[in-house]
């Protein structure tokens, strides 16, 4: 049974750089999309961008100049960056596995959520 | 990007009701939707993939119907566990995007 364990800072002031990591167990980490979905309080899910086994890469253009997603094969982990953060960006961090294929794209695994907050 | 529009936003129903919630996409985006499940505190649970297809574990009164640009799901008796928000994405684009989430209350 796959499952994500995802962890990193959750208190962070502006301007700082906010730095998650997803450690993938239980699964093949090769032939799959691997993505970051955020939630701030209260609101909806907002996707950040994806990589594969690769490193090929896709983000969301509201977040591109601030975001950085990347893997580490040998670990069976990918982590995101995301700089310059402001309270703007304080919400719910998910992993998520993307399983991709010729008519279907979904996300079935996802980690249990960091909470981030970013205050003075 | 396309915008995905569901609706209602909130909706109240008792135990037992037939529930629809319907996601409506700025362009089409053929099959390319799938909806989930949150319960507070919770990660997203995948209900359903490709427009209609049921994820493994999912109770079968759950189903979704729909493609180009209107999408519906159904759960066909509503069950105690079944009070959560729900939420349509489409994966059609590069960009994927979520609809603004329908939150399902009890009356």
């Amino acid at each position: 049974q796959v499952h994500l364990q995802q962890w990193g800072a959750g208190l962070l002031k502006p301007s700082e750089t906010l730095s998650l990591t997803c450690a993938v167990y239980g699964g093949s980490f090769s032939g799959y999309y691997w993505s970051w979905i955020r939630q701030p309080p209260g609101k909806g899910l907002e996707w950040i961008g994806e990589i594969n086994h690769s490193g090929s890469t896709n983000y969301n253009p509201s977040l591109k100049s601030r975001v950085t997603i990347s893997v580490d094969t040998s670990k069976n982990q990918f982590s995101l960056n995301l700089s310059s953060v402001t309270a703007a960006d304080t919400a719910v961090y998910h992993c998520a596995r993307e399983r991709r294929g010729y008519s279907y794209d979904y996300m079935d695994v996802w980690g249990k959520g960091t909470t981030v907050t970013v205050s003075s | 990007d396309i915008q995905m529009t569901q609706s209602p936003s909130s909706l109240s129903a008792s135990v037992g009701d037939r529930v629809t919630i319907t996601c409506r996409a700025s362009q089409s985006i053929s099959s390319y939707l799938n909806w989930y499940q949150q319960k507070p505190g919770k990660a997203p649970k995948l209900l359903i993939y490709a427009a209609s297809s049921l994820q493994s574990g999912v109770p079968s009164r759950f189903s979704g119907s729909g493609s180009g640009t209107d999408f519906t799901l159904t759960i066909s008796s509503l069950q105690p566990e079944d009070f959560a928000s729900y939420y349509c994405q489409q994966t059609y684009s590069t960009l994927l995007t979520f609809g603004g989430g329908t939150e399902v209350e009890i009356k």
